[in-house]
């Protein structure tokens, strides 16, 4: 595998079901990110983790959980979703973070919840 | 606060005829500047980034863009279109600091007439 890689690529899940997207990157890079890409919207970024730590939130609802175990995975569990939360999930990551540095992103996600 | 605007939502060019996108930012400082494609069902990928020096950058598949401080611009263009350049294309922007935050535009969605 090369690249960032997301598993699933397509998810329909109902209100109360639980399941966690999964991102990984073969690059070695130490920043990684997840982005919501809706119809007719600008890609809002979620969050930032750089070095496993947190150092973004966007203000997401608690209903969207991340999680970086390392460098290299990253993940977002969801629970309890709304049918608003349907989107393209992307994640991305970067050597580190900084406005300088480009990111590489993953095929996403395709969410569905109804 | 940063912005990035596109003006055009939609742009429909004729297979060979030459193309431009448009990309206004709004920014207190030097930018750093990227250009992204987004073809259907995939991620984003970086056609070219500007961060400093020649202001006419050249990137992949034949794109170039030109930076223009006086008028905050950061527009793509293509001498000669392909029907295989029909994507979403984005603009964005490197926030300051080391937010690691790409400011992105809402895009331009590219149809190519054969």
């Amino acid at each position: 595998e090369t690249g960032v890689t997301q598993t699933p690529r397509h998810l329909v899940m109902g209100m109360t079901n639980k399941k966690s997207l999964k991102c990984e990157q073969h690059l070695g890079h130490n920043a990684m990110y997840w982005y919501k890409q809706s119809a007719k919207k600008p890609l809002e970024l979620m969050f930032v983790y750089n070095f496993k730590e947190q150092t973004e939130n966007n203000s997401v609802p608690s209903r969207f959980s991340p999680e970086c175990p390392n460098s290299s995975h990253l993940f977002l569990h969801l629970h309890t979703l709304q049918p608003e939360d349907s989107a393209l999930y992307l994640c991305a990551s970067s050597p580190t973070v900084g406005g300088s540095y480009e990111q590489f992103f993953g095929p996403g996600t395709r969410l569905t919840v109804l | 606060a940063q912005s990035v605007t596109q003006p055009d939502i939609h742009i429909t060019v004729s297979e060979g005829a030459s193309l431009e996108l448009r990309c206004n930012y709004s920014y207190g400082a030097t930018p750093y500047l990227f250009w992204y494609v987004q073809s259907p069902g995939q991620g984003l990928q970086l056609l070219l980034k500007y961060f400093s020096g020649d202001t006419l950058v050249q990137g992949i598949k034949g794109f170039e863009a030109e930076f223009k401080r006086s008028q905050s611009s950061f527009n793509l263009r293509k001498p000669s279109v392909h029907w295989s350049d029909a994507a979403e294309y984005f603009c964005a922007v490197g926030a300051s600091g080391n937010t690691g935050k790409l400011i992105f535009g809402q895009g331009t969605t590219l149809q190519v007439k054969p």
